[in-house]
């Protein structure tokens, strides 16, 4: 089955340095999407990058695709203390439009004041 | 902005009783979507619904369960017989498009605990 698998599970710096977390996923995608959960609340969207796309940016954020690796990463740069929270991606099967993301087990980000 | 609201925001039911669970979409919203999120663990797909019926379900989602959209603005997700492994965050979302063009737009989720 196809599955978002990040790492690393669990990233701590300070504020203002940047944040990388990495995605993995097993097959064929139509896109792959970054969310964030902060404790106790649902997921927020953040950006969706089509597997025809390699590298989209919004805000702060950096997200890249490499379908041949079959990976994505997610930069937050300069970080703040609010970008506390859990990172999950998700992709979203080519096969079919109505089935549900794949969501990974996430990142625990913990930015230091 | 709108969002999706569900409620209740904690549910404690006994094992082998019913529940139902409740989420207003965004209004304008087309595809409804119930995942839940075992404490700890992965968020996982529960079933999709679209054109007032269900599109794909995933394993997770067998006979104890079914949905609804009793009128133009709730989807419910219904338990039949809580069992204690039903215990998680069941999270409803919505979204315009199909998950081709569309992000999802989630709710604060329920917390059901079976005891």
């Amino acid at each position: 089955s196809q599955q978002g698998e990040e790492d690393p599970q669990a990233l701590s710096i300070q504020e203002g340095e940047n944040a990388t977390m990495n995605c993995s996923y097993k097959t064929s995608i139509n896109n792959l999407q970054w969310y964030r959960q902060n404790s106790g609340r649902g997921l927020v969207h953040l950006i969706l990058i089509r597997s025809n796309e390699r590298e989209k940016h919004s805000g702060r954020l950096r997200v890249t695709l490499d379908t041949s690796k079959k990976s994505s990463s997610l930069l937050i740069t300069a970080s703040r203390a609010a970008d506390t929270a859990s990172y999950f991606c998700a992709t979203a099967y080519s096969g079919g439009g109505a089935d549900g993301l794949t969501f990974g087990k996430g990142t625990h980000l913990i930015i230091q004041p | 902005e709108p969002e999706v609201t569900q409620t209740p925001s904690h549910q404690v039911t006994q094992m082998g009783q019913e529940v139902i669970l409740r989420c207003v979409p965004i209004s304008n919203h087309l595809y409804f979507y119930w995942y839940r999120q075992i404490l700890g663990q992965k968020v996982e797909f529960l079933v999709s619904f679209y054109n007032n019926e269900i599109s794909e379900k995933s394993e997770i989602f067998d006979d104890q369960f079914s949905v609804e959209r009793p009128d133009g603005s709730n989807f419910t997700l219904k338990i039949r017989s809580t069992k204690l492994e039903d215990s998680a965050m069941y999270f409803c979302a919505s979204s315009d498009g199909n998950l081709y063009n569309s992000p999802l737009h989630f709710g604060n989720g329920t917390r059901l605990t079976v005891t």
